[in-house]
Parts: C-alpha cells; sequence; structure tokens
C-alpha cells in the first residue's frame, strides 16, 4: 500500500517567522497532493492543494511545492499568525482510480505571539 | 459544512453492543470514506466506497463494517466494540483528484 510520511510531527515558531512542514509518498503514480487544517474541535479542511503538472502554487500567505522525482510535497507559511496553530494533514490518493485517500500523522503547529 | 452530516455526534456505548454511525451527503459525489482519529495517529481510513456496489478496506477495518446504501449514504458499524474503538469518527466525501468534505465527526466512546 501507500506509504505516506509527514514531517516533523511538531513545529514551533515564533509569530512572522515562517513554517514548512514535509510529506513523503511512495506511490508515483498519485497525481493530486492536498493540505489540510484542522483546528481544535473542529473538521480537517483544505487549505491548498496541487496537481501534478505544475510545480509550485501559492495562496496568499501560504504555497505548497511538489518534487515528482524524488516524491514529496511541501507545505509553506509565511509569516506566520497565531491563528494558524492547528494540526496539519497531507494526503495522498492512490490505486485504482486514485480512490485511495490516505493522511499523514500529521504535524502540531504552534504559533508564539 | 452541512453538505456532509454525520449522525450521532456523540456515543458512549458498552463493551460488545453493536453501534452504527451513520453519514449522508448532499453533495453528490461518488466517493465516500470512513476515518478514524487517534491523538498523534492522524487519519486512519477504514473503508471506502465508489459506489453503492463498490466498497474497498482500508488500512484497518478489522473489527468494522461498512453498508452504502444509496450514492448519499454510508454507515459505519461496529459489531461488537470494544474500548480500544474509542475513538473521533469522520466522514469524508470527494470526487477524483479534487478535495475531500469532512462531516463533523462523531465522537464514540466504548466503556
Amino acid at each position: 500500500g501507500e506509504n505516506v510520511e509527514q514531517h516533523p510531527s511538531t513545529l514551533s515558531v515564533q509569530e512572522g517567522d515562517s513554517a514548512v512542514i514535509k510529506c513523503t509518498y511512495s506511490d508515483s503514480a498519485s497525481n493530486y497532493f492536498p493540505w489540510y487544517k484542522q483546528e481544535l474541535g473542529k473538521r480537517p479542511q483544505l487549505i491548498i492543494d496541487i496537481r501534478s503538472n505544475v510545480g509550485e502554487k501559492k495562496d496568499q500567505r501560504i504555497a505548497v511545492t511538489l518534487n515528482k522525482t524524488a516524491k514529496h510535497f511541501s507545505l509553506h507559511i509565511t509569516e506566520t499568525q497565531p491563528e494558524d496553530s492547528a494540526v496539519y494533514f497531507c494526503a495522498v490518493p492512490y490505486g485504482g482510480s486514485q480512490g485511495n485517500l490516505i493522511f499523514g500523522k500529521g504535524t502540531k503547529l504552534s504559533v508564539k505571539p | 459544512d452541512a453538505d456532509v452530516t454525520q449522525t450521532p455526534r456523540n456515543r458512549i456505548t458498552k463493551t460488545g453492543k453493536r453501534i452504527m454511525l451513520e453519514c449522508s451527503q448532499t453533495k453528490g459525489h461518488d466517493r465516500m470514506y470512513w476515518y478514524r482519529q487517534d491523538p498523534g495517529l492522524g487519519l486512519q481510513l477504514i473503508y471506502y466506497s465508489f459506489d453503492v456496489k463498490d466498497i474497498n478496506k482500508g488500512e484497518i477495518s478489522d473489527g468494522y463494517s461498512v453498508s452504502r446504501q444509496a450514492q448519499a449514504k454510508f454507515s459505519l458499524s461496529l459489531e461488537s466494540a470494544i474500548p480500544n474503538q474509542t475513538a473521533l469518527y469522520f466522514c469524508a466525501t470527494r470526487v477524483m483528484n479534487t478535495e475531500a468534505f469532512f462531516g463533523q465527526g462523531t465522537r464514540l466512546t466504548v466503556v
């Protein structure tokens, strides 16, 4: 099956600093790479995603980069704010019709004011 | 997001009891998923379904079963609940190569 590794498991930064979370996967056929944010007591929600035909995508303070050759993609958050504190998950679809959606174990990001 | 609805939201049950968690969606998506979330272990896939005739096991299907009663409904059953099945359960829906939409979650406690 697919192996999805996410690092680090915890990350603490000062407000205004940048944060980077990395996800590696094993199935070279995967072609869609999302990142989810889960605030305390809430459901996961998509914050950004990227498809395999591009190497980078930005949305204001967040960006995702993809290296298909090395089979990893990363979430970048710049100018972090306290409201960015949450658990972040990467996910990778694989298998027949890319139906199996496997999540990384999550990164707990803490942004200190 | 009221488009994916889980019932119940909270449930306490005794060891050995059968329990069913229900999920319904109004998004018209073909794919539906059940995940289990434990602290530090992320979201583990239990079962997923492409349509009413297509059910697939995920990473941790032992002790669980599912039923896709209709395009919009996907139920998760614990035939004989045990304490280590205490967790937060999420239903999700999506179409191919797009984002997954999650329900509000069901917090299950087995005593």
